[in-house]
């Protein structure tokens, strides 16, 4: 069966450091991937969204990049992190274009200080 | 994509039927109708989908419009466990395929 990990699960960074968050699926082979941001309170940002290692479409510019090294990772990273960058982050895959269904990660909360 | 609208909130009483309606009235002949919900601090989870049929799965009901402008998901005996937002979202497939979440519906299940 497919699963999906995130880590760290929980983090807390100071304004201007930097940021790497992971994401990998399992049981599956070029699947989408995804991240979305979920401020408090608030609904989900979709970030970015892959269909293939290496091809990245950006949603929203701001101040994070994503990357797909291998076929099932996704990292989510930032060279300078800002307050506003606060959130819940969560990855998610689908299987490909004919699947509807996304599934999503255990999540990582982000505060920056 | 196409818009959808949801009711920001509503209560439900614990053992009976919750309907959640949406409004999706620019829907395109191939989106589909999704569901999502997402309990406190936990990523959401699909629920059900459908395109023009109802569909019926073992977590909940979809009823669709014979025009497609709006569908209803029934959770059939609520528990205080379903209490959550749920998301409702029409979209096609295909691998520009972005999906995007509105604020959806807080369900609260009472006793």
């Amino acid at each position: 069966s497919q699963t999906i990990h995130q880590w760290p699960a929980t983090l807390v960074q100071p304004v201007g450091s930097p940021l790497s968050l992971e994401c990998t699926v399992e049981g599956t082979s070029n699947p989408n991937l995804y991240w979305y941001r979920q401020a408090a309170g608030r609904g989900l940002q979709l970030l970015f969204y892959s269909v293939g290692i290496g091809q990245i479409s950006s949603e929203v510019p701001q101040n994070l990049s994503a990357s797909r090294p291998q076929d099932r990772q996704f990292i989510l990273s930032s060279k300078k992190l800002l307050l506003s960058d606060s959130g819940f982050y969560l990855c998610a895959w689908r299987e490909g274009a004919e699947t509807g269904e996304l599934f999503f990660g255990e999540g990582s909360r982000l505060t920056v200080l | 994509d196409a818009k959808t609208t949801q009711p920001p909130s509503m209560d439900c009483a614990e053992g009976r039927a919750a309907n959640l309606p949406c409004n999706h009235s620019t829907i395109s002949g191939n989106e589909y109708v999704y569901w999502y919900r997402q309990i406190h601090s936990q990523g959401p989870q699909y629920i059900i989908h459908g395109l023009k049929n109802n569909e019926t799965n073992e977590m909940a009901s979809l009823i669709i419009t014979e025009d497609r402008k709006s569908s209803t998901l029934i959770l059939p005996h609520a528990t205080l466990r379903d209490t959550a937002v749920y998301y409702c979202i029409a979209h096609g497939r295909g691998n520009d395929y972005k999906l995007s979440f509105g604020a959806g519906t807080t369900v609260t299940v009472r006793a």
